[in-house]
């Protein structure tokens, strides 16, 4: 079965940079676009990013443009999100999520990691 | 942006009611639209995809219907472990957007 195991949350304060990694199993993960949707706390979820299967192509919520990057390693199976300049509005629970294919139809989703911004 | 406005809010409901969930698009989706159930502290389940398509393992009390700029989640005979949050999301253009939520309570 699909199994995707988020890992990198922690406290960091304001402006500095965190790396969150998405280990994924049970599946192609050569052939699914991947995600990170986040859930600040007691709110709704908002997506962050999307990378395509060959890593080529990627798209960025307007809220993390020019400070998040999303990266895959397909000889690892695992997806990564490296946060940089992060506010305290980043504060969040990180979920990774497959894509169906390269659909924006998220059909399998981690656990998701906490990250919180914080002096 | 897609502006994604699910209504109710949330909902309060007893065991074997129906109740419907509806969502609203800021232009028209077709019929990219998923919806979503999450329970606290755990990971949204995908219920249903492109608007009406049952994922596999979902029980069939669960239904979605509608295409364009309207679409709508209806569960029949509420079971104890429905009781959660509902979003919709779009799926037609990025930057991919989701509605607030529905709470659905007993």
């Amino acid at each position: 079965q699909v199994r995707l195991v988020e890992s990198g949350g922690g406290v960091v304060q304001p402006g500095k940079s965190l790396r969150l990694s998405c280990a994924a199993s049970g599946f192609d993960f050569n052939s699914n676009g991947m995600h990170w949707v986040r859930q600040a706390p007691g709110k709704g979820l908002e997506w962050v990013s999307i990378v395509s299967s060959d890593g080529r192509n990627k798209h960025y919520a307007d809220s993390v443009k020019g400070r998040f990057i999303i990266s895959r390693d397909n000889s690892k199976n695992t997806v990564y999100l490296q946060m940089n300049s992060l506010r305290p509005e980043d504060t969040a629970v990180y979920f990774c999520a497959k894509d169906e294919g390269y659909s924006g139809i998220l059909d399998n989703w981690g656990q998701g990691t906490l990250v919180t911004v914080s002096a | 942006d897609i502006q994604m406005t699910q209504s109710p809010s949330s909902v309060s409901a007893s065991i074997g009611d129906r109740v419907t969930i509806t969502c609203r698009a800021s232009q028209g989706l077709d019929s990219w639209l998923a919806w979503y159930q999450q329970k606290p502290g755990k990971a949204p389940k995908l219920l249903i995809s492109t608007a009406s398509s049952l994922q596999s393992g979902v029980p069939s009390r669960f239904s979605g219907s509608g295409s364009g700029t309207d679409f709508s989640l209806t569960i029949t005979s509420l079971q104890p472990e429905d009781f959660a949050t509902y979003f919709c999301q779009q799926a037609h253009t990025f930057p991919i957007t989701f509605g607030q939520g529905t709470r659905l309570e007993i």
